[in-house]
């Protein structure tokens, strides 16, 4: 067990619709980053939190969206959803520092009909 | 900007044979190295990190991976294989930010 909690663990929606996807970090990290793995384009960072502030943006679609929260907890906010936005969502969490480790969730998988 | 660059999709070894499973990356920027495993149908798991000093740098299953610098690779070993290890080994690189770059990724298949 990571100590990162991903809620829901399975999801299947239609398409245009939106869905938000939760993450709890480990006690005490206080960045929080959102993967998403899909078979064409694999494990790709999607965007980091830190403290509740946006760290640091890679590949996000500007239909996707996050925040996190004072609590620490973040959500990944995803709309208009088309087909290929199936996936597995991932949330990462670490400490503050540059050599310490990234903690893996188990996982969203989304799932567009 | 940086990328990783895993040289092969798919290796199937045989079970107690060797394995080396190749990654090389690309950093302007010092960096830290990492090997995450998958477990079907679970997440990441890191495997081992390389951040500074040793650069050969071991896990507690029997993996090893050695930082190259001059080669720019990062390659993780094993000497004998189990049935267990059949995973997806993922080589990641990350700057100061920690924000990881992976590679595509290894599919390890163990043969009995």
């Amino acid at each position: 067990d990571s100590g990162v909690t991903q809620t829901p663990k399975h999801l299947i929606t239609a398409t245009g619709q939106r869905v938000t996807l939760r993450c709890s970090p480990r006690s005490g990290d206080l960045s929080v980053y959102w993967y998403q793995q899909s078979l064409d384009q694999g494990l790709q960072f999607l965007i980091q939190y830190y403290n509740g502030e946006e760290r640091a943006k890679g590949n996000i679609l500007e239909r996707f969206s996050a925040q996190q929260f004072p609590d620490l907890h973040s959500e990944l906010n995803l709309s208009s959803l088309e087909l290929g936005d199936s996936a597995l969502y991932f949330c990462a969490s670490s400490a503050q520092g540059g050599n310490t480790e990234a903690f893996f969730g188990q996982g969203t998988r989304l799932t567009v009909v | 900007a940086q990328s990783v660059t895993q040289l092969d999709s798919q290796v199937p070894v045989f079970e107690e044979a060797p394995v080396e499973l190749r990654c090389n990356y690309s950093s302007s920027v010092s960096v830290y190295l990492f090997w995450y495993v998958q477990y079907p149908n679970q997440g990441l798991q890191l495997l081992l990190k390389y951040l500074s000093g040793s650069t050969l740098v071991e896990s507690i299953n029997g993996f090893e991976a050695e930082f190259n610098k001059s080669q720019t690779s990062f390659h993780l070993r094993k000497p004998s294989v189990h049935i267990s290890d059949t995973a997806e080994y993922f080589c990641a690189v990350s700057d100061k930010d920690q924000k990881l770059v992976f590679g595509q990724g290894t599919r390890l298949t163990i043969n009995p």
